[in-house]
């Protein structure tokens, strides 16, 4: 069976641009978060999908971030325009009922120039 | 809401030599309470899980854990250390209304030497 994957792997991108991260969970799992690791802080929550619903999405930064999962099955997290603190890695997880083990992808890691 | 702190940062081991990684939780109620580990370039993966069923808890590659509520703490040990046991390691209580959203400890990395 197949893990969480996440798309790019890397991703380095200038101040002021447009970038998209994607996230496959595995599949039949309803629940999907994204989460991110700033250099030398926590990992940090951003948000909850239960299917095509966000449940929580109190972690969001500020409007710059756009998260969506339309269809219930990969998500995808825009980030738009990119500033210098948004460097990092985004991690998604999924699991297959609420409370449920959660299963973490390798992470994207974006760099702003 | 429940948190965790992680008592090192670092903590560096000789092979075959005992691990103890540190996690001290503040809650009021007992809490659940898991391991995660991330080895280099891989994603976070599930060590072991502490819900009150019993407070010596095993997980995968030989580590266990014990919940000591008097002591509020959650230790993670292995009793002897290998090398593809370095990795960086989190310590996790379930954390906000949601429950689903795990808050993460500041993670300590564990380096092994030969």
């Amino acid at each position: 069976e197949a893990g969480v994957t996440q798309f790019p792997s890397h991703s380095v991108i200038e101040k002021g641009q447009t970038v998209t991260l994607r996230c496959d969970p595995i599949s039949g799992h309803d629940n999907l978060y994204w989460y991110r690791r700033v250099m030398g802080k926590e990992i940090k929550f951003l948000l909850h999908f239960v299917k095509e619903s966000k449940q929580d999405e109190s972690g969001m930064p500020n409007n710059r971030f756009l998260a969506e999962r339309t269809g219930g099955t990969y998500s995808t997290l825009k980030v738009q325009p990119a500033e210098l603190e948004d460097s990092g890695v985004y991690f998604c997880a999924s699991s297959q009922v609420f409370e449920g083990e959660q299963f973490f992808g390798p992470g994207t890691r974006l760099t702003v120039l | 809401a429940q948190s965790v702190t992680q008592l090192d940062s670092h903590v560096s081991v000789s092979e075959g030599t005992p691990v103890l990684l540190r996690c001290n939780y503040s809650s009021s109620y007992s809490p659940s309470l898991f391991w995660y580990v991330q080895h280099p370039n891989k994603g976070l993966q599930l060590l072991l899980k502490y819900t009150s069923a019993a407070t010596l808890v095993k997980g995968i590659n030989g580590f266990e854990a014990e919940f000591k509520k008097s002591e509020t703490s959650f230790h993670l040990t292995k009793p002897s250390a290998h090398m593809s046991d370095a990795a960086e390691y989190f310590c996790v209580p379930p954390g906000g209304t949601s429950y689903g959203k795990l808050t993460f400890g500041q993670g300590t990395i564990l380096t092994v030497h030969p």
